[in-house]
């Protein structure tokens, strides 16, 4: 099976650290994507972990660990304007992307 | 680059009518692209992937005949919505992957298309 698990709701506030963490049971994937999605929009690319370890990126750092089935999205020195969905995907079969429930992230002042 | 665009962003129907959502890649040539669903506060479902010169290929649950794919080109897909109910009321996004890119299976999304049936 396909299945990729997320919190569903998560609040931090303005210049805080939050971890929004991803797990998944699956085979055939190869690494993991972050994809960040406001109310109404398209969602944009975060990033894209294909080997263990910790990849940083401004202030938005994420993790894989392969053997563990485990992600999760780092976001540092929150901004209102982080306030968004955020999805992490799997490559399945080199082909399509199987997305995550996606966690709902509001960033209070 | 790698922009993918959509036409119509938004669109408002009666019941019964047909609907046609276009999807293009402005600046590359996408042999494959992806159709999305997402229904409020939900995450994306993939419906189809659709291949240039061949047919779609549909997920589970997902009927091709009342979605219809095709994707005549390197740069559009086309998904019609046949017999729109009002169940069928939803964001639809499409996504490309560029050919040659580092990050092989990432998926450029379009600006999407909000569906409301009445």
């Amino acid at each position: 099976g396909q299945n990729i698990d997320q919190p569903t709701e998560m609040t931090a506030t303005e210049g805080a650290i939050v971890q929004i963490n991803c797990t998944y049971q699956t085979s055939g994937f190869n690494g993991l994507f972050w994809y960040q999605q406001h109310a109404g929009e398209a969602p944009t690319f975060l990033s894209y972990n294909v080997l263990d370890g910790l990849e940083e990126k401004g202030r938005f750092s994420s993790f894989l660990s392969r053997s563990k089935g485990y992600s999760y999205l780092l976001l540092k020195e929150l901004q209102m304007k982080d306030s968004a969905s955020y999805l992490c995907a799997g490559p399945y079969n080199t082909d399509k992307l199987i997305f995550g429930t996606g966690t709902r992230l509001q960033v209070f002042p | 680059g790698a922009v993918v665009s959509q036409h119509p962003s938004r669109v408002i129907c009666k019941s019964g009518t047909s609907v046609k959502i276009e999807c293009r890649s402005l600046d590359f040539q996408a042999t494959t692209m992806f159709w999305y669903r997402q229904f409020p506060k939900q995450s994306l479902m993939l419906m189809a992937t659709s291949n240039e010169g061949s047919k779609a290929t549909y997920e589970q649950g997902v009927e091709k005949d009342k979605f219809l794919i095709n994707h005549a080109s390197l740069t559009l897909s086309t998904l019609t919505v046949t017999s729109a109910h009002p169940e069928d009321s939803s964001f639809y996004i499409c996504s490309a992957r560029e050919p040659g890119h580092p990050n092989g299976n990432e998926q450029f999304f379009g600006p999407g298309t909000r569906l409301t049936v009445l």
